[in-house]
């Protein structure tokens, strides 16, 4: 299958500063890219869906300028948790879609702490 | 509005003998069901997809899931688990034109040896 990228795997940053992830379809071109969060023994939780060259559209509840969302080309988009706080720890998800109907391919994952 | 269901947190089954893990979906147009698993520590995979075509469908890993209109269901199933088939299954379902995918709670799939 399709792979996809997510760096970095781990990142443990102070409380107010800020932090990037990316996401990287690695032999595919992504017209669309979800972000996730992912609970402990929970389900995925949708923050936005960004397509190409478009802004990002947001889950209802999901602050988008905390969250910023980047999908600068087919291949990348990234995530910044902007002025993180520690209720922001978490397990962040990307995936990436070739087209519509396609299935999701899904990055490692990344655990954010924020101390 | 679209939404997906899997009604058990957790599947228990003896490694050898048959499973199934429940998924339910609502839609108002045509839905596009998938499946994925994460194994512990692992990235979600995608196993299968029902978009159109035979009820009956065959994914990775010997997995198998049937599209149930009149039921509204898309079970995943398996004639004979593994002790390695042990993670949490997904169900997500995406009506056809909104192209955002809804993902069940997942269910944790635990095989006995």
């Amino acid at each position: 299958g399709a792979v996809v990228s997510q760096h970095p795997s781990r990142v443990i940053c102070k409380s107010g500063t800020s932090v990037k992830i990316e996401c990287r379809s690695l032999d595919f071109q992504a017209t669309t890219m979800f972000w996730y969060r992912q609970f402990p023994k929970q389900s995925l939780m949708l923050m936005a869906t960004s397509n190409e060259g478009s802004k990002a559209t947001y889950e209802q509840g999901v602050e988008k300028d905390k969250f910023l969302i980047n999908h600068a080309s087919l291949t990348l988009s990234t995530l910044t948790v902007t002025s993180a706080h520690p209720e922001d720890s978490s397990f962040y998800i990307c995936s990436a879609r070739a087209g519509p109907a396609y299935e999701q391919y899904f990055g490692p994952g990344t655990r954010l702490t924020v101390t | 509005a679209q939404s997906v269901a899997q009604p058990e947190d957790q599947v228990n089954v003896a490694e050898g003998n048959p499973l199934t893990v429940k998924c339910t979906y609502s839609v108002s147009g045509n839905p596009y069901l998938f499946w994925y698993v994460q194994y512990p520590n692992r990235g979600l995979q995608f196993l299968l997809k029902y978009i159109t075509g035979d009820n009956l469908v065959k994914g990775s890993y010997g997995f198998e899931a049937e599209f149930n209109k009149s039921q509204t269901s898309f079970h995943l199933k398996k004639p004979s688990a593994l002790v390695s088939d042990s993670a949490l299954y997904f169900c997500a379902v995406d009506e056809g034109g909104s192209y955002i995918p809804t993902f069940g709670r997942g269910t944790s799939l635990i095989v006995h040896p």
